[in-house]
C-alpha cells in the first residue's frame, strides 16, 4: 500500500512566524511531489510541486524534498491568518502514473 | 486563469438513483481525472482518463462508476445506483500532462438521502 502520511495537527502558529509542515511518502519510487491548501468546504488548490532533492522557494513558500529519507515539507514564512487551512501532501507514486495520493493533511491555523 | 469547472455544486439523490456529475476541465489539458473525499477523510483518487479512455482507476471505482468525454469540453463521471456511501465531494482535476501538476475544480457535493 503506498502511503502518504502527514501530522494531522492541528498546527498552531503565531503570525508573522514560520510554519513548518512535514510528510513522509512510502513509495521510494515516488518522483513528483505536490503541496495543495484546502480551506473548509473548498476543493485543494496548489501551492507548490517539488521534483527534485534540495529546496524550492516560491514566495513566501519553500517545498523541500529529500529523496534518501523519503520526506517532503513545506515552510510558511511570515505567516498570516489567511494561511490558516489544511495542507495536503500529495505525491505521484510511481513515474508515469498519474494518480495523485494524498495524505490526510495537517491543520494550520495562525494566531493574530 | 484557466480553471477546471464542476456542475452542480450540490446534489441530492434517493438512494439507488442514477446521478451524472460534470465537468470541464482546463482548455488545453490532456488527462482527467476524478477524486473523492468523504467529509473529515483524505483525499481518495477514483479514475484518471487520458486519449478517450481510462488509464488508472482505483478499487473504489467499482462496475457502479463510468466516465465518459461525451464532447470536446465535457467530462462525467456516472454513478448507476448510488448507495448512502458515496455521499462525498467529488473533484474534477486535470492536468497538461503525465506527473505534472493537477488542478482542482470547485467539486459537487454530493448526499445520497
Amino acid at each position: 500500500q503506498k502511503e502518504v502520511e502527514q501530522n494531522s495537527g492541528p498546527l498552531s502558529v503565531p503570525e508573522g512566524a514560520i510554519a513548518s509542515l512535514n510528510c513522509t511518502y512510502s513509495d521510494r519510487g515516488s518522483q513528483s511531489f505536490f503541496w495543495y491548501r484546502q480551506y473548509s468546504g473548498k476543493s485543494p488548490e496548489l501551492i507548490m510541486s517539488i521534483y527534485s532533492n534540495g529546496d524550492k522557494e516560491d514566495g513566501r513558500f519553500t517545498a523541500q524534498l529529500n529523496k534518501a529519507s523519503q520526506y517532503v515539507s513545506l515552510l510558511i514564512r511570515d505567516s498570516q491568518p489567511s494561511d490558516s487551512a489544511t495542507y495536503l501532501c500529495a505525491a505521484i507514486p510511481i513515474q508515469g502514473a498519474q494518480k495523485l495520493v494524498f495524505g490526510q493533511g495537517t491543520r494550520l491555523t495562525i494566531n493574530p | 486563469e484557466p480553471e477546471v469547472t464542476q456542475t452542480p455544486s450540490h446534489q441530492v439523490t434517493q438512494m439507488g438513483q442514477e446521478v451524472i456529475l460534470r465537468c470541464v476541465p482546463i482548455s488545453n489539458h490532456l488527462y482527467f481525472y476524478w477524486y473523492r473525499q468523504i467529509l473529515g477523510q483524505k483525499v481518495e483518487f477514483l479514475v484518471s482518463f487520458y486519449n478517450n479512455e481510462i488509464s488508472e482507476k482505483s478499487e473504489i471505482f467499482d462496475d457502479q462508476f463510468s466516465v465518459e468525454r461525451p464532447d470536446g469540453s465535457n467530462f462525467t463521471l456516472k454513478i448507476r445506483s448510488t448507495k448512502l456511501e458515496d455521499s462525498a465531494m467529488y473533484f474534477c482535476a486535470s492536468s497538461d500532462r503525465v506527473n505534472q501538476p493537477q488542478h482542482f475544480g470547485d467539486g459537487t457535493r454530493l448526499s445520497i438521502l
